[in-house]
């Protein structure tokens, strides 16, 4: 089966920095996508790993490991606005297009 | 670049009612997605269209749910003889063609209630 796993909520301090994991276990993999998710609305892309390794965008990092079957998004500098769902998804074969996206987790920044 | 654009954003009905989305992506992208959002739920995979083809389909997606991208450009997506279960928020998304880490990009949603 396809399972992706993440906490459901997560709390942060206004400019600490804030670790998000995600495991999961597909039939196979190619690729694997963050995105944010504020209510209401669409989600946005953030990252994207497909190798194993650390890719950083700005505050935002986001980190594979693929024999784990483990990722990471690490968020910098926290700021009020970053309050929101941040959904990992897996992309599970190679030649289709549909990703398989976890629960989401809900971060809450704290002043 | 306009983004992905769904209408309506917002369709409350009577069950058993039929009810269709629409949906635009972003001008140049030939990838269109259908998924469907519950509350405190990732977004769930509906259906996929390369330019005007369907190219899969997910189990969720019932006999009552029918997709269309007729000129491959626009898409709806029509859900016959409602049910309670309908009710959710019904996500667009497109991708450019163009290599693997093309990400997907959402629309806004049409959030569908069924009284």
């Amino acid at each position: 089966g396809q399972n992706i796993d993440q906490p459901t909520e997560m709390t942060a301090t206004e400019g600490a920095i804030v670790q998000i994991n995600c495991t999961y276990q597909t039939s196979g993999f190619n690729g694997l996508f963050w995105y944010q998710q504020h209510a209401g609305e669409a989600p946005t892309f953030l990252s994207y790993n497909v190798l194993d390794g650390l890719e950083e965008k700005g505050r935002f990092s986001s980190f594979l490991s693929r024999s784990k079957g483990y990722s990471y998004l690490l968020l910098k500098e926290l700021q009020m606005k970053d309050s929101a769902s941040y959904l990992c998804a897996v992309r599970d074969q190679a030649g289709t297009n549909k990703l398989i996206f976890g629960t989401g987790t809900l971060l809450a920044v704290q002043p | 670049d306009t983004g992905v654009s769904q209408d309506p954003r917002h369709k409350i009905t009577k069950r058993g009612q039929n009810v269709t989305f629409r949906c635009d992506p972003i001008s140049e992208h030939n990838r269109l997605y259908w998924y469907r959002q519950t509350l405190g739920q990732g977004p769930e995979f509906l259906t996929y269209f390369q330019n005007e083809a369907q190219l899969e389909k997910s189990r969720l997606l019932s006999d009552r749910f029918s997709a269309e991208r007729p000129k491959g450009s626009f898409s709806t997506l029509e859900i016959q003889r409602t049910e309670q279960g309908d009710s959710a928020m019904y996500l667009c998304a497109s991708s450019s063609g163009g290599g693997i880490n093309q990400p997907q990009h959402f629309g806004d949603g049409t959030r569908l209630s069924i009284l």
